[in-house]
């Protein structure tokens, strides 16, 4: 069974730019997450999906931060524009429904110059 | 607020036993998680505890007492590709969100 899968695994752009990130979750999998881990922490939640809906996106910046989940499957994660301090690793995961046991795909490491 | 509390790094000898300790505090509680993150890799799930106890899976062990707000994960036999970053991680079934922790850094010396 295929796990999670996210692309680019990195991408580096200027300040100001817009970036996107691309999660295709394990098939059958209803509930997507998309967090953000800064180096030494733990990943934190941006936005949990159910289905195509988005049942949890209270730590998104949505000044500049964006996502979608069409067909509740596949998700996309768009940053526009980018700050310096959006410097970190994306992560995308997905479980059955909401669950103690995550799924994690391998992660974007984005750098913003 | 929510919050978990737990070492950031632990040091121990290959063939050892080390117990990382996980304090949390967080609302509407429903069970607490433990990851493994290599560097430059995915978090990939070790264990849930819903309910007091220990629960066995191999070398990884982990316990968790609810009227202490205290869990642990217990690695038996270190071997060194054990070290790694070991995340608790409390799961609101209210919410469904997961919060984790800082992270504990382990290192497996010869």
């Amino acid at each position: 069974e295929a796990g999670v899968v996210q692309s680019p695994r990195y991408k580096i752009i200027e300040k100001k730019q817009p970036v996107a990130f691309w999660c295709n979750p394990i098939s059958g999998h209803n509930t997507l997450y998309w967090y953000l881990q800064n180096l030494g922490q733990g990943p934190e939640l941006l936005i949990r999906y159910e289905n195509e809906e988005a049942v949890d996106d209270s730590q998104l910046p949505k000044d500049r931060f964006s996502a979608e989940r069409l067909k509740g499957v596949d998700s996309t994660l768009k940053i526009q524009p980018a700050e310096l301090g959006d410097s970190a690793v994306y992560l995308c995961a997905s479980s059955l429904r909401g669950s103690g046991e995550q799924f994690f795909g391998p992660g974007t490491r984005l750098t913003v110059l | 607020g929510q919050s978990l509390e737990q070492p950031s790094e632990v040091t121990a000898v290959e063939g050892a036993i080390v117990q990382i300790n996980c304090t949390y505090q967080t609302s509407g509680f429903y069970g607490l998680s433990w990851y493994q993150q290599h560097d430059g890799g995915a978090p990939t799930f070790l264990s849930y505890n819903a309910l007091d106890g220990l629960e066995e899976t191999g070398r990884f062990s982990s316990f968790l007492s609810r009227s202490d707000s205290y869990g642990y994960l217990l690695l038996q036999e270190l071997q060194m590709k054990d070290s790694a970053s070991y995340f608790c991680a409390a799961y609101s079934g209210n919410t469904g969100k997961l919060i984790f922790g800082q992270g504990t850094t382990l290192q497996v010396k010869p």
